[in-house]
């Protein structure tokens, strides 16, 4: 089955204590993103990747570090987590952006509490 | 980038037809508009995209204006499983990134 998966998909920290979050995809995608979601602010960017080695900053990268070293994973690091990182964060990939092929798949999202 | 504004919530009755707008006031030539959906806890899921002329899919119909400063989501039965919050994006042909602003939180009234 075609999927973007996300581990954990719940997880409570502390502050200054390293995580990471995985993304996955098995679609031989070339475009992977990071959001987070927070109420009454919608989604927003954090790190997006067009390919392998290929990666950029979105509206709200600050505290955060992805990586790219293979196709099909896209990890977000949060070095120093902060409680204003807590957040809903949704890990998503599309073929590319070029003509039809930017519909966007996304995972099923990792809600992230740091106290 | 250029943004959007929706209303932040509309009602439908289930079986009818819901008209879903959006502006973009400050479109350009190269963007595109984009529509999402998020049904409740879950990740925003495509709906249905174009640039300027009207778009069908399975899903929806996308109606863009003339001028491209407006388009609308048009669902053409709402059921129940469509309640969700539905985004309106544009995104630059020659742009990396997408800004989803809030959306629309839509009830579908039994």
């Amino acid at each position: 089955e075609a999927q973007v998966t996300q581990n954990p998909r719940y997880l409570i920290t502390v502050t200054g204590k390293k995580l990471t979050v995985t993304c996955s995809q098995n679609m031989n995608h070339e475009y992977m993103s990071w959001y987070r979601q927070d109420p009454g602010l919608g989604l927003r960017q954090i790190y997006y990747s067009m390919n392998v080695e290929v990666t950029d900053k979105g509206d709200v990268p600050e505290g955060y570090k992805v990586s790219r070293k293979e196709k099909r994973n896209f990890p977000l690091i949060l070095e120093s987590p902060s409680p204003n990182q807590t957040s809903l964060y949704f890990c998503a990939s599309s073929l590319s952006l070029a003509g039809p092929y930017n519909e966007q798949f996304f995972g099923p999202g990792t809600r992230l509490t740091v106290l | 980038d250029a943004k959007t504004t929706q209303p932040n919530s509309m009602e439908s009755n289930e079986e009818e037809p819901v008209h879903l707008p959006c502006n973009h006031s400050t479109i350009s030539g190269t963007d595109y508009i984009h529509w999402y959906r998020q049904l409740p806890s879950q990740g925003p899921e495509y709906v249905i995209h174009g640039l300027t002329s009207n778009v069908n899919n399975r899903m929806a119909s996308l109606a863009i204006a003339e001028d491209r400063k407006s388009s609308t989501l048009i669902l053409h039965r709402a059921t129940l499983r469509d309640a969700a919050v539905y985004y309106c994006i544009l995104r630059d042909a020659t742009g990396n990134q997408f800004y989803f602003g809030t959306g629309t939180s839509l009830t579908v009234i039994p």
